[in-house]
């Protein structure tokens, strides 16, 4: 069984679009999180999330909202997509936020591309 | 500011060990991690190290931990082509309970 998935997999689609990306844990995590890679393989955090509790990377545009509708799933949606979207988004869990609990398992990347 | 730096890419032969280099910012660190993302792949934690330990072995890899330096190694032995890969070093954020700070990646390319 795969721990943490992310769907879909490929994600190609034109600019000004809304699009989600599905995210789900079978861990028995408290905490996850959302990053972006870019095409250096630059990996930067966009969100955490545990316990209702929402953590955003400052740098992040409000166009990216995650949603959360229990603690298996963590979405992102994503409003009026831009060129510079254009990315790898991984989805990942922890146990919790202190010590080894903070050891993060990653899902398998969704691959979006914005024309 | 929060940063980990790595070097971007290292290429080693076949069979060589390989050392890959990581220096973090928060001396306070509780755990260090090393990630590995194979072509088209998600990261796998590689392995960890708890801030008490100055080395840690298992199998192949060697995690080498400098605290004074803030210094993280990791060296792979016996390189293998499977062994290609970027590998990332992280550490947990001191101003963001749970977040882990990635290095951008050391790419590992290794030649038959």
């Amino acid at each position: 069984d795969t721990a943490v998935s992310q769907t879909p997999k490929y994600l190609v689609t034109q600019m000004g679009n809304d699009k989600s990306i599905k995210c789900e844990q079978n861990l028995g995590h408290d905490t996850m999180y959302w990053y972006k890679q870019d095409s250096k393989k630059f990996l930067k955090i966009m969100f955490s999330y545990n316990n209702k509790e929402l953590i955003i990377n400052e740098t992040v545009p409000n166009r990216f909202s995650p949603k959360s509708p229990d603690k298996a799933h963590l979405n992102l949606h994503i409003n009026s997509l831009e060129l510079g979207d254009s990315a790898v988004y991984f989805c990942a869990s922890s146990q919790g936020l202190a010590g080894i609990q903070e050891t993060q398992y990653f899902g398998p990347g969704t691959r979006l591309l914005v024309l | 500011g929060e940063d980990v730096e790595q070097s971007l890419f290292l290429s080693v032969r076949e069979g060589d060990s390989s050392v890959i280099n990581c220096t973090y910012t928060d001396s306070s660190s509780t755990y260090l991690y090393w990630y590995k993302q194979e072509p088209g792949a998600g990261l796998q934690l590689l392995t960890y190290i708890f801030s008490n330990m100055d080395m840690k072995q298992d199998q192949r890899l060697t995690v080498l931990l400098n605290k004074k330096d803030k210094h993280l190694s990791l060296r792979i032995a016996d390189t293998q082509t499977g062994d290609s890969a970027i590998y990332f070093c992280a550490e947990p954020s001191r101003g963001s309970q749970g977040n882990l700070i990635f290095g951008k990646g050391t790419k590992l390319s290794v030649k038959p």
